[in-house]
Formats: C-alpha cells, structure tokens, sequence
C-alpha cells in the first residue's frame, strides 16, 4: 500500500527555521499538500500542489520538492506554530492517504 | 462562505448502528467530493475514502472498506457516514472534508463518537 514517511518529531526554538521531510516512492506524479493541526481543532491545510500557500496562511510557511521528498519550512518559528503537522498525497488510483504526522515542538 | 457543519457528539455501545452527518452550505453541494477522515484517540490522521455527492461516486481506503458506508443526500446538501455495528475500536473524531480546486481546503468541526459498554 502507499505510504508517506514523515519523522515523528521535530523542534526548534523561537525565530529559527524548522523543517519537515515526508516521502515516498509514488510521490513525484502526485501533488502534495501539508495541514497543520492543533491540539483539540480540525486540520488546516497550509501548502497545496507541493508549493503553493493558500490565502491566509502566513509567508512563513512554504513548501519545496526534490524527487521523492517534500518539505514543509518554517521560517522563523513562533510559539503559535507548535502542532502536529501531516503530508497528504494520492496514489495513482486517486487513493489519499496521510502521512504519520510530525509533532511541532518550539522550545 | 463555504462552511461544512458536522452532527454533535454520540456515545454508542458495542453492535450498535450509528449515522453522522456533514452538512456543507455556501457552494454547490454536488460540485464537489466530500471526504471522511478518522482520529483515533491521541492518534494521526487517518484516510476512509471520499464520495461524490453529485452521483454518489464513492470510493473506499483499503483500511475500510466494508466497515463503514458513505451516502449522501442531495436534497439537504449533507453527507452521511454509517456504521452498521460497532466496535469498541471505532472511538475517534471523525471529521468532514470538501475537496476543493486547490485540495482538501475545508474542514467540518468533528464528530467525536465513543463506543463503550
């Protein structure tokens, strides 16, 4: 079955940059897309089609690709951003699947 | 404004049948795929499968197919997610979503269900 891979955690302190890898071997024919959820809300998608922000969503997030890997950056952390953040793709089937979610921790 | 507004909270018991709904306004109701998404307790999110409103187009993740069905009802813009009986392990928040031109772009509230004897 189809798969993304993210790491479980990741931390940074305030004003520093924080990444978020999530990968997978079907992943360059599909679009990726990163929510943001915080403790006891809905998600809220904050990167669509690989790289685009949608309205609303601070500059501070962005979103790249190489090959097999997309990242989620986050620039200049702020203590607002600490969350669990999930990758989301489809396989060739139009199958969505997420991936297993990475805690945000600001220090 | 596009909104997706989910039914409250239900607490079950193991076997029983279950129905929650999600109620979008604000767009045509049958343009657009609906997704449901599990969160078991303390847990990630998990993928069921989408169905189209306008023809009922419904697609199922591996994980739970059979265990679950979509439906939805046209005539009062409102996707449904039934259980025929269930399991103690069917506790989660169990949200809504409306895939849009750029993705999954809005999301219903949750519904939190709990299975206990």
């Amino acid at each position: 079955s189809y798969e993304l891979t993210q790491p479980p955690s990741v931390s940074a302190s305030p004003g520093q940059t924080a990444r978020i890898t999530c990968s997978a071997d079907a992943l360059p024919n599909q679009y990726a897309y990163w929510f943001q959820q915080r403790p006891g809300q809905a998600p809220v998608m904050i990167i669509c089609k690989d790289i685009e922000r949608p309205s609303g969503i601070p500059e501070r997030f962005s979103g790249s690709r190489s090959g097999t890997t997309v990242t989620l950056t986050i620039s200049g952390v702020q203590a607002e951003d600490e969350a669990d953040y999930y990758c989301q793709s489809a396989d060739s089937s139009g199958n969505w699947v997420f991936g297993g979610g990475t805690k945000l921790t600001v220090l | 404004e596009v909104q997706l507004v989910q039914s409250g909270a239900e607490v079950k018991k193991p076997g029983e049948s279950l129905k929650i709904s999600c109620k979008g306004s604000g767009y045509s109701f049958t343009s657009n795929w609906i997704g449901w998404v599990r969160q078991m307790p303390g847990k990630g999110l998990e993928w069921m499968g989408i169905i189209f409103p306008g023809d009922s187009d419904t697609r199922y993740s591996p994980s739970f197919q059979g265990q679950v069905t979509f439906s939805a009802d046209r005539s009062v813009s409102t996707a449904y997610l039934h259980w025929r009986s269930l399991k103690a392990s069917d506790t989660a928040r169990y949200y809504c979503a409306r895939l849009g031109t750029s993705g999954w772009n809005y999301w219903g509230q949750g519904t939190l269900v709990t299975v206990s004897s």
